[in-house]
């Protein structure tokens, strides 16, 4: 099995478009979530599932939006790019509260 | 107060030296503690849970001070490889899916 698989590694959007990061997960485990990071800081969470059809926000949910209707997916999308969104996305999964395995990441430019 | 806070280093040590790092959390009801280690330019990985009693995987012991609201993380023998950023993770708020990241400890072993 792969773990966690992130779609595109890399991206350079304009401002005020639109995209979509994909994750995906072959481990049928609950629990995912949607880390940014950015440059000497933290890995702050913004959204979070606890399975197929629940979501829920985290610290920083505003500009992104998710969804999750099968078990394996868990994408992330953002609306209108702004500067304030360049940063490192990692997804996260794990089969329970206490364990989370992070994707290799997408790195996000908006110029 | 930060909810985590780390000192974000470097500390500079020799191979084979004993190295310690500590976390200082603020909310006292705080359920789940982890230490992740991150490389430069990839994803964290899981490196240890922190359990009450204070934990032990090899080389790394993980202790946790729950009256002073800290965690440690106390790598023996240093190795080369074990060069890398270490995160340290709780809970918050207590009980909930929702994880709060500290900025990282980095760490250089030189040979």
């Amino acid at each position: 099995n792969a773990g966690v698989t992130q779609t595109p590694k890399f991206r350079i959007l304009k401002i005020g478009q639109s995209m979509t990061l994909q994750c995906a997960q072959d481990m049928n485990h609950n629990y995912m979530y949607w880390y940014r990071q950015d440059p000497g800081m933290g890995l702050k969470l913004i959204y979070y599932s606890v399975g197929a059809g629940i979501t829920d926000k985290g610290e920083v949910p505003n500009g992104y939006n998710v969804s999750r209707s099968t078990t394996e997916d868990f994408p992330l999308r953002l609306e209108l790019a702004a500067p304030s969104q360049t940063s490192v996305y990692f997804c996260a999964e794990g089969q329970d509260q206490e364990t989370q395995y992070f994707g290799p990441g997408t790195r996000l430019l908006v110029l | 107060r930060k909810e985590v806070e780390q000192d974000p280093g470097p500390f500079n040590v020799p191979e084979g030296a004993t190295v310690a790092f500590n976390c200082t959390y603020s909310n006292s009801a705080s359920q789940s503690f982890f230490w992740y280690r991150q490389d430069c330019r990839k994803e964290p990985k899981l490196l240890m849970s922190v359990y009450s009693s204070g934990n032990e995987d090899g080389r790394f012991t993980a202790q946790l001070n729950r009256a002073s609201q800290y965690i440690s993380l106390l790598i023996r023998d240093s190795k080369l490889s074990d060069s890398a950023t270490y995160l340290c993770v709780v809970n918050s708020p207590p009980g909930t899916y929702k994880y709060i990241f500290g900025t990282g400890t980095r760490l250089k072993v030189l040979a």
